[in-house]
C-alpha cells in the first residue's frame, strides 16, 4: 500500500531557530496536508496543498507540494515553545473526501 | 459550534472483552471517518461513512471490528473480542461537503491488557 516516510522520529531545536520537515513517498499524491497534534488533542490541519509546485504559507509556517507529487516539506520559522507537538504529513491520491495516508509523525521539541 | 466529540477519552479493558467507542461529528457533516494510531506508527484509515452508508471500509483490520452510523448522525465502533494489538488511539473525523478537509476529534485511547 501507499506509505509516507517522515524522519527523523524526533527533532530538538532551540527557540528562535527555523526547522524543516520532509515527507516522501514512492507513490504520487494529488493532495498533501500537514497536521499538528498536541497532547490529548486530535490532529489539527495546518496547511493543505492541492497543486504540484504549490507553495503556501500560514503565519510562520510554509509548505510546498513537490513537483513530482511524491514529496512535500514544511518549514517553521522562528520557532516558539508552543510549536511543540507531533507533526504529521498526509496525502490523498483519489477523489476529494477519500481516505488520507499519514506518515508516522515527527515529534518536535523546542528548548527555551 | 461544537467540534468532533469522542467518548470515552480513555478505555482500559481486558483481552477478550468488548468495547464500544462513540463519535459525534460536527452537526450537518455527512462524511465521517475512523482512523487509528498504534503507538509510534502512522495514523491509519479504518473506514469512511457518507451519511449512514459505508463508503470505504478497506482499512478495517478484521471482523472483530464493527462500525455503525444509524441515522447518519453519530457513529460507534465496536471491538469484540478485543485483542492486545487493538491498543492505540482511535480518531474520528468529519467533513461537510466535497472538497473540504475533515476535522478530527480528540481521540479515544484504548488499552487492552
Amino acid at each position: 500500500g501507499q506509505q509516507l516516510n517522515q524522519s527523523p522520529q524526533s527533532m530538538f531545536i532551540q527557540e528562535g531557530e527555523d526547522v524543516s520537515m520532509n515527507c516522501t513517498s514512492s507513490s504520487i499524491f494529488n493532495t498533501w496536508l500537514w497536521y499538528k497534534q498536541e497532547p490529548g488533542e486530535g490532529p489539527v490541519l495546518l496547511i493543505a496543498l492541492y497543486k504540484a509546485g504549490e507553495l503556501t504559507s500560514n503565519g510562520r509556517l510554509t509548505a510546498q507540494f513537490g513537483i513530482t507529487r511524491k514529496d512535500s516539506f514544511l518549514n517553521i520559522s522562528a520557532s516558539i515553545p508552543s510549536d511543540v507537538g507531533i507533526y504529521f504529513c498526509a496525502g490523498r491520491y483519489t477523489g476529494a473526501n477519500s481516505k488520507l495516508t499519514f506518515g508516522k509523525g515527527i515529534t518536535l521539541s523546542v528548548r527555551p | 459550534e461544537a467540534g468532533v466529540t469522542q467518548f470515552p477519552s480513555h478505555s482500559v479493558i481486558e483481552k477478550g472483552q468488548t468495547v464500544t467507542l462513540r463519535c459525534d461529528p460536527i452537526s450537518g457533516h455527512d462524511n465521517l471517518y475512523w482512523y487509528r494510531r498504534v503507538m509510534g506508527k502512522e495514523i491509519k484509515f479504518l473506514l469512511h461513512f457518507v451519511k449512514e452508508s459505508k463508503q470505504d471500509e478497506s482499512g478495517m483490520p478484521n471482523n472483530r471490528f464493527l462500525a455503525e452510523r444509524t441515522g447518519g448522525t453519530y457513529s460507534t465502533l465496536k471491538v469484540q473480542p478485543a485483542e492486545l494489538e487493538d491498543s492505540g488511539v482511535y480518531f474520528c473525523a468529519s467533513s461537510q461537503v466535497w472538497g473540504t478537509e475533515a476535522f478530527f476529534g480528540q481521540g479515544t485511547r484504548l488499552t487492552v491488557v
